[in-house]
Order: structure tokens, then C-alpha cells, then sequence
């Protein structure tokens, strides 16, 4: 089975501060994918990211980064001089290509919050 | 292309109505699946499709719940008796096969059944 653990429930900081978004997985198949999706108030899941098991390099897109460990089964985003708009619930997920087919497995999201 | 479509964006309904939904995926995404979100949790996998073929469905889906993809194209969802905890957001996605290029979510339906 897959589980996607996001212990952080909310996050409020202020604007142009740096956020860190931990997001911890657990799966036994060793041919694994992982996402972010972002989740603004009017409801649609934005993609952010994927990565695949077999690439530990991490990705720098603009403002955000991401962080893939697996030595932790981690795979943290990290948002650097937040702004408002970036205040929205984030998802992280997982998808197994085994034991499962490709359905996706998601965290139970943390809510960012960026005040002026 | 227009992304995934999801109709209705809202349904409210009394309890034990039925209700169907609709979603048209991204046009050459031959899988499509349906997820359901209840409030402050992550979205949870309720079936997936590859063409027309139902290849997967969760221990949620139950058989009040049906969902069907005749042609491979459009899927609809309809939950017959529906019970307040059906209340929640019903997502819908599209991908190519694998979801290698990530997976296109719809905007959603929110159902509230009172």
C-alpha cells in the first residue's frame, strides 16, 4: 500500500519569506512517481511537478524547488519569496506503477498562507 | 484543447435522489479517472478507465456508485440513494497512459445532499 504523509496542516507566513513544504511518502514499490499539485480557492488541482523514483536530482523551476531524498522517503517543495498569489492548499502524491495500476495517492495537503 | 470539463460545477440534492455527472477529458487522453475530495483532505481514487475499459475501483465505490465511459470519450459518475456523506467534491483527470506527463484534473462538482 502507499501512503503520503503532510504533517504540516497550515503554514502562514509573510510575504518574500521562504516556505518549506514537507511531504513524506511510503510505498514498497521501488518504481514510484511523485507530484505536487497546487489547489487554489476556486478548487482545480494545479500540476506542479513530477518526479520518478530513479532521479534523486532536485528541480528548480523559477521560485520554487524541490528537495527528492530517498534515503528520508521525502520530497519536500520548497517556495522561495512567497508572494499572495502562491496562498492556496498544496497536495503532495504518489503513483506506484505496481500493485495498484496508476492511481494517484495523495497527502492530506497543507495550507499556505501569504499575508502582506 | 480546452482541459478536462466537468458539468455540473455544483448539484445540490435531497437525500436518496439520484445524480449523474459528467466529464469530457483532454481529447487524446485515453485514461481517465474519478477522485473524491470531502473537506480538508487530499483527494481519494474512486475508479479509473483506460478507453472504455473500467480497470480499476476503490473499496469507496459502492454500489450505489457507478461510472461508465461508452466510447472511450466522456465518463459520466452517477451515485443512485444518495446519503449526506456523499457530500464532497468529485474531481475528474485525464492522462495519457501512466500519467507520465502528469495527470489534468477538472475543476470539480460539488455535490452537497441535504
Amino acid at each position: 500500500a502507499q501512503k503520503v504523509t503532510q504533517a504540516q496542516t497550515e503554514i502562514s507566513v509573510v510575504e518574500k519569506e521562504d516556505v518549506t513544504l514537507d511531504c513524506v511518502y511510503e510505498t514498497r514499490d521501488t518504481t514510484y512517481y511523485l507530484f505536487w499539485y497546487k489547489q487554489p480557492p476556486s478548487g482545480e488541482l494545479v500540476f506542479l511537478i513530477r518526479r520518478n523514483s530513479f532521479d534523486e536530482q532536485n528541480e528548480i523551476s523559477g521560485r520554487y524547488s524541490w528537495n527528492f531524498q530517498k534515503s528520508t522517503s521525502s520530497f519536500n517543495f520548497t517556495i522561495t519569496a512567497s508572494q499572495v498569489v502562491d496562498s492556496a492548499v498544496y497536495f503532495c502524491a504518489l503513483s506506484a506503477l505496481t500493485g495498484g495500476g496508476n492511481k494517484l495517492t495523495f497527502g492530506t495537503g497543507t495550507q499556505l498562507k501569504v499575508e502582506l | 484543447d480546452t482541459g478536462v470539463s466537468q458539468d455540473p460545477r455544483h448539484k445540490i440534492t435531497k437525500r436518496g435522489q439520484n445524480v449523474t455527472f459528467r466529464c469530457d477529458p483532454i481529447s487524446e487522453h485515453n485514461r481517465l479517472y474519478w477522485y473524491r475530495q470531502t473537506l480538508g483532505q487530499g483527494p481519494e481514487f474512486l475508479t479509473y478507465f483506460q478507453n472504455e475499459a473500467q480497470l480499476e475501483k476503490s473499496r469507496l465505490l459502492s454500489d450505489r456508485f457507478s461510472a461508465e465511459r461508452p466510447k472511450g470519450s466522456f465518463s459520466t459518475l452517477e451515485i443512485q440513494r444518495t446519503e449526506q456523506g456523499d457530500s464532497a467534491m468529485y474531481l475528474c483527470a485525464s492522462s495519457l497512459v501512466q500519467g507520465v506527463h502528469g495527470y489534468t484534473f477538472g475543476s470539480g462538482t460539488r455535490l452537497t445532499v441535504v
